[in-house]
């Protein structure tokens, strides 16, 4: 059973766009939904992450918005850069219990 | 400050031999986590283990598999008799404490069963 289902599976956006990359969960447990950026070979890193008491989360171009009614959360990056390029994963925790989407690839056209 | 490391990077073994993967938590993590990750596929978690402690395996299969965290030294994870389907990347992760939520991954070993 597939807890957290992430759309779209690839994403090409040119330079300068907005990126948009959309999660929902179904266990209502979860209490904290992380965003992780992998480029090809390297580990995944922690990106920004946000706990359901808040709505919305920005850290520079990467904003996460989150609406708890409807169990979603989708990762917004702004003015997408070729260095963005890499595959992002979304993932929903609850008391170390970590469940990952399937990941998105995003290209970021020049 | 390092990271979460991981060794060997790559590993191959035939059909039948033992992997052995080490995994050394950040400096002051005491939570380890390790997940399976298959080629365009996200990540699978296996096992969460505190030292000495084995806290949640139900993401590991239940024969050949095997992960310990000791008192001393990394975290390993062993798979015995390996086959051809254990070919994957194997991620291990670390946290400060149960409850910090932010798990923080290292480079990754990459089996290759032939």
């Amino acid at each position: 059973q597939q807890q957290v289902k992430q759309s779209p599976q690839s994403l090409i956006v040119q330079k300068g766009g907005i990126s948009i990359i959309n999660c929902a969960y179904e266990n209502t447990a979860f209490d904290y939904f992380p965003w992780y950026q992998q480029f090809p070979g390297k580990g995944p890193a922690l990106l920004i992450a946000i706990r359901p008491d808040v709505s919305e989360k920005k850290e520079g171009r990467f904003t996460i918005s989150f609406n708890k009614s409807a169990k979603q959360f989708s990762l917004h990056i702004m003015d997408s850069q070729p260095g963005d390029s890499a595959t992002y994963f979304c993932a929903a925790n609850n008391n170390n219990d970590m469940r990952f989407g399937a990941g998105t690839r995003l290209t970021v056209k020049p | 400050n390092a990271g979460v490391m991981q060794n060997p990077r790559h590993l191959v073994r035939r059909r039948g031999q033992e992997a052995r993967l080490r995994c050394s938590p950040m400096k002051g993590h005491s939570h380890v986590y390790w997940y399976r990750q298959l080629p365009e596929e996200g990540l699978k978690f296996m096992v969460y283990l505190q030292k000495e402690n084995i806290i949640d395996e139900s993401g590991m299969p239940k024969e050949r598999f095997s992960a310990e965290f000791p008192k001393e030294g990394p975290s390993i994870l062993r798979i015995q008799q390996v086959v051809r389907g254990d070919s994957a990347a194997y991620f291990c992760a670390s946290s400060l404490a149960q409850g910090a939520y932010e798990q923080y991954f290292g480079p990754g070993t990459r089996l290759t069963v032939t």
